[in-house]
C-alpha cells in the first residue's frame, strides 16, 4: 500500500489564526485525496474530495472558505484551516487513492492534531 | 442512503479467545467493503479490500469475509497487540468515496 505522511504531526494555535496541513504521497500516484477530520470516540467524518488540479468537492455543512484544500500534484495536498476557532479543534486526517486505476482503497496518513485556544 | 453500521461497538477478549467482528452495509451496488485498523491518535492502517460476496483474505490472526449483506472480521487467537479500533467502510457503484461505520473497539486482555 501506499505510504502517506502528514505535516505537521500536531500544532497549537491561537483563536482568529489560519493553520495548513500537508499531505503527502511519499510512493504513490493519489490521483483523488481525502480530508477527514475525527472527534474523540467516533469515527471518520469526510470533508472534501479532490482530484489533482481540480478543485475539491465538500461535503454538505463543510464551509469551502473555511477549510481550503489544494491538490496541486499527485503527491501533495494541503488543508488550510482559516480563522480557527476552539471548535474546529480535531483530529484530520487525510488519505489517497488512484481511482484512475480502478481501485478505491484508500490509505491513510498518521493524523495531524490540532488544538485552537 | 449508504449504511454501514458495525457490532458489537466494543469487546473485551481474553489473549487467544477467538471472536468476529461484524459489518453490515446497504449500499448501492457495492464497489469494495474495506477493513482498516486504527490505534489511539493514529490514522487508519489498512488491511483488506473485498470486492464480491465469497471472497475471503487472511492476514495473520485476522481473516475477513465477505457475504451480500455483511462482512465479518475473524480473529483466531488474539493477542494484546492486536487491540485496537476496527473500521468497515463500503464503497458504491456511483462515488469515490467511502460510507464508514462507527468501529468496534477490541481489547484484548493478557
Amino acid at each position: 500500500g501506499a505510504v502517506v505522511s502528514q505535516h505537521p504531526s500536531w500544532v497549537i494555535c491561537k483563536s482568529g489564526t489560519s493553520v495548513k496541513i500537508e499531505c503527502r504521497s511519499l510512493d504513490f500516484q493519489a490521483t483523488t485525496m481525502f480530508w477527514y477530520r475525527q472527534f474523540p470516540k467516533q469515527s471518520l467524518m469526510l470533508m472534501a474530495t479532490s482530484n489533482e488540479g481540480s478543485k475539491a468537492t465538500y461535503e454538505q455543512g463543510v464551509e469551502k472558505d473555511k477549510f481550503l484544500i489544494n491538490h496541486a500534484s499527485l503527491t501533495l495536498s494541503t488543508l488550510t484551516v482559516t480563522s480557527a476557532h476552539p471548535e474546529d479543534s480535531s483530529f484530520y486526517i487525510c488519505s489517497v487513492s488512484d481511482i484512475r486505476a480502478g481501485d478505491e482503497t484508500q490509505y491513510f496518513g498518521p493524523g495531524t492534531r490540532l488544538l485552537v485556544l | 442512503e449508504d449504511q454501514v453500521t458495525q457490532s458489537p461497538e466494543a469487546l473485551r477478549l481474553q489473549e487467544g479467545e477467538s471472536s468476529s467482528l461484524n459489518c453490515s452495509y446497504t449500499v448501492s451496488g457495492l464497489r469494495g467493503l474495506f477493513w482498516y485498523r486504527q490505534d489511539p491518535g493514529k490514522g487508519p492502517e489498512f488491511l483488506f479490500t473485498l470486492y464480491s460476496a465469497g471472497e475471503e483474505k487472511e492476514k495473520e490472526r485476522l481473516k475477513a469475509t465477505l457475504t451480500k449483506k455483511e462482512s465479518f472480521l475473524h480473529i483466531t487467537a488474539p493477542k494484546p497487540e492486536d487491540s485496537a479500533t476496527y473500521l468497515c467502510a463500503a464503497a458504491n457503484s456511483g462515488y469515490s468515496t467511502l460510507t464508514f461505520g462507527k468501529g468496534t473497539m477490541l481489547l484484548v486482555s493478557p
